[in-house]
């Protein structure tokens, strides 16, 4: 695998179900990040890990929790979403600034 | 406060002409980072190309060039004899040393090149 890579790439989910969002990047990168893209939207930064810390947290509501257990891993836990959090979410890894981002191919979620 | 315009929603032109995607920024930082990605209809964002605040030499790559006025805060990005691959959404996209590693992305400029 190269680059960053990113699983399931689809997802459908009801409202009570529970899932998570995997994010893996093969580049050596010490930052990652999620990103939601919505229809009609601007994308927006959910959160930055530098280090497997985290350093942003854009007012995501708690129903959004990340967890970044090394460099390598970024998880999405999604649990009680609302159809309005249908989106496409992307993960993103970089070397700290001022280095491009470089993006997964993201995963397409429906919450029905 | 930092900001990045792209005031073209939509654009369509016709395969082999020459167009052009504005980008206008906003930052009080005199250290800054701008950016340009293609989003396919795939969904991956694409990296096409990172200009430092200090370098404002025009660059080509094949048939695309960016051209980077300070004077008026635009990163401009041309695609000369456009194909229907270059269909796409563009993203220009800024960071500063006071943002670090949080970009702020453009809206995106929706491209389509009719065979």
């Amino acid at each position: 695998e190269t680059g960053v890579t990113q699983t399931p790439r689809h997802l459908v989910m009801g409202m009570t179900n529970k899932k998570s969002l995997k994010c893996e990047q093969h580049l050596g990168h010490n930052a990652m990040y999620w990103y939601k893209q919505s229809a009609k939207k601007p994308l927006e930064l959910m959160f930055v890990y530098n280090f497997k810390e985290q350093t942003e947290n854009n007012s995501v509501p708690s129903r959004f929790s990340p967890e970044c257990p090394n460099s390598s891993h970024l998880f999405l836990h999604l649990h009680t979403l609302q159809p309005e959090d249908s989106a496409l979410y992307l993960c993103a890894s970089s070397q700290t600034y001022p280095y491009e981002q470089y993006f997964g191919p993201g995963t397409r979620l429906t919450v029905t | 406060a930092q900001k990045v315009t792209q005031a073209q929603t939509e654009i369509s032109v016709v395969e082999k002409e020459d167009v052009t995607l504005d980008c206008v920024y906003e930052t009080r930082d005199t250290t800054y980072y701008l950016f340009w990605y293609k989003q396919p209809p795939s969904g991956e964002l694409v990296f096409l190309i990172r200009r430092n605040s200090f370098d404002e030499q025009n660059e080509i790559s094949g048939r695309y060039s960016w051209n980077f006025q300070k004077s008026t805060s635009s990163f401009n990005f041309t695609i000369t004899a456009s194909q229907v691959v270059d269909s796409a959404v563009y993203f220009c996209a800024l960071s500063d040393q006071n943002t670090g590693n949080q970009f702020y992305f453009g809206t995106g400029t929706s491209l389509t090149v009719i065979p």
